[in-house]
């Protein structure tokens, strides 16, 4: 079993559209949690950080739910620039350490016009 | 440049040659990472130094995959006796211990093809 497992998609979405994503990790002990954007053969970049208690970056919010392990991120008012694949990222070190990431595989977005 | 720089950015071996991938990591980043991921795959953890150690390097696949970091800045990942399924994109990250959120910041890779 993966420790961090995501649906692959892709999610197709028009434009405008709000989509959500979800990840579970298998590690009770993960204390830090992250979202990263990969686009089409570029390297990953942090889109955000995870908080406890959930957290938003204008049209983004991220969730974490500790008791059932898993982490959420909702995109409303889709853009075609939100196509990507976004990386769900769970580490054992604290959000400011810098332990290792375990990075889920992705979740394909497309947004059409 | 102000980014993590990796080179070669493509490389076509023979099954068998030894490969050496360098990565030259932020200015002042401490932590450096590397990473592989094969074609529609996740990232899958190699080895973390901080500074020129190497805490965990539980991730290197087999004694084929070793790499090693001098003056706590360049790195390089050497793989002997390259197999086909060395082929993947190799990429390198650092962050900075200063950072509040523990950000990588990576390369564009060094992607390896054995034929």
């Amino acid at each position: 079993r993966k420790e961090v497992e995501q649906d692959p998609g892709p999610f197709n979405v028009p434009e405008g559209a709000t989509v959500a994503f979800n990840c579970t990790y298998s590690n009770s002990a993960s204390q830090s949690f992250f979202w990263y954007r990969q686009d089409c053969r570029k390297e990953p970049k942090l889109l955000m950080s995870v908080y406890s208690s959930g957290n938003e970056d204008g049209r983004f919010t991220a969730q974490l739910n500790r008791a059932s392990q898993y982490i959420s991120l909702l995109i409303r008012d889709s853009k075609l620039s939100d196509s990507a694949t976004y990386l769900c990222v769970s580490s054992l070190g604290a959000m400011d350490s810098s332990y290792k990431l375990i990075f889920g595989s992705g979740t394909r977005l497309l947004v059409r016009p | 440049g102000a980014g993590v720089s990796q080179s070669p950015s493509n490389k076509v071996t023979e099954k068998g040659k030894d490969v050496e991938l360098r990565c030259d990591p932020i200015s002042g980043h401490t932590a450096l990472y590397w990473y592989r991921q094969s074609l529609g795959q996740g990232l899958e953890f190699l080895i973390y130094f901080q500074g020129n150690s190497a805490p965990d390097k539980s991730g290197l696949p087999s004694d084929r995959f070793s790499a090693e970091r001098t003056g706590g800045s360049v790195s390089t990942l050497t793989i002997q006796r390259t197999q086909q399924e060395d082929s993947a994109v190799y990429l390198c990250a650092s962050s900075s211990t200063s950072s509040r959120n523990g950000e990588l910041f990576f390369g564009e890779g060094s992607r390896l093809t054995v034929l």
